[in-house]
């Protein structure tokens, strides 16, 4: 069985301060892996994903997330956030069986 | 059209009513999902739908009944609801199995 952990429910950050938003995972076979972002009464809009190939994933929004195979990581950064940002934001893998695992999200609240 | 739509946007009904949810994507998009999202927690998937044929139902009670009239559209028959079904409803679809999936906006649902 897969899973995914996000072990920071809550991440509070300063405006234009860096963030990360941590996301482990674990499957016996291959992942894909994608980062989602919830706004508030809303559904959910795709931040960025990785299929295959370069380990660092560039989105939308000025966010990256690196895969990380041995550690089986997938952080998400961005090195300067808005108030905007704020936000539920979900890691999900899809070990191919066309669906998808979300871990419990993060909520990112960004103070001015 | 780049988005997938569902409707109603709120509902709240009796335990003996019956209602159904809209999904509509015109982006040919051959696989649709429905989730449930509960307040403060991921979504959980309830079915997948991969060319017109349900694939997955992930053991969700026959008070819920989804059906695919065709490719574009998705429905969520609901009959003889719970107070604990209180949820956001979200419909996504993807281009094929194992492709990236695109979320609506939700129904978010009321059972009284």
């Amino acid at each position: 069985a897969q899973s995914v952990t996000q072990l920071d429910s809550q991440v509070p950050v300063f405006e234009e301060a860096p963030v990360e938003l941590r996301c482990n995972y674990s499957s016996s076979v291959s992942v894909y892996l994608f980062w989602y972002v919830q706004y508030p009464n809303q559904g959910l809009q795709l931040l960025l994903k990785y299929l295959s190939g370069s380990t660092l994933v560039k989105g939308i929004n000025g966010f990256e997330a690196e895969f990380n195979k041995s550690q089986t990581s997938f952080h998400l950064r961005k090195p300067s956030v808005h108030i905007s940002d704020t936000a539920e934001y979900f890691c999900a893998l899809d070990t191919g069986r066309r669906a998808l695992t979300f871990g419990s999200g993060t909520r990112l609240q960004v103070q001015p | 059209d780049t988005e997938v739509t569902q409707t109603p946007k709120h509902l709240v009904m009796g335990m003996t009513n019956k209602k159904s949810l809209k999904c509509e994507q015109h982006m040919g998009h051959r696989a649709m999902y429905w989730y449930k999202q509960k307040a403060k927690k991921p979504p959980e998937l309830m079915f997948v739908y991969s060319y017109e044929k349900l694939s997955i139902n992930e053991s969700v009670p026959s008070r819920f009944s989804p059906e695919c009239p065709n490719s574009s559209l998705l429905n969520l028959h609901l009959h003889a609801l719970q107070p604990e079904d209180s949820a956001l409803y979200l419909c996504a679809s993807s281009p094929g199995p194992q492709e990236t999936q695109y979320f609506g906006p939700g129904t978010r649902l009321l059972v009284l």
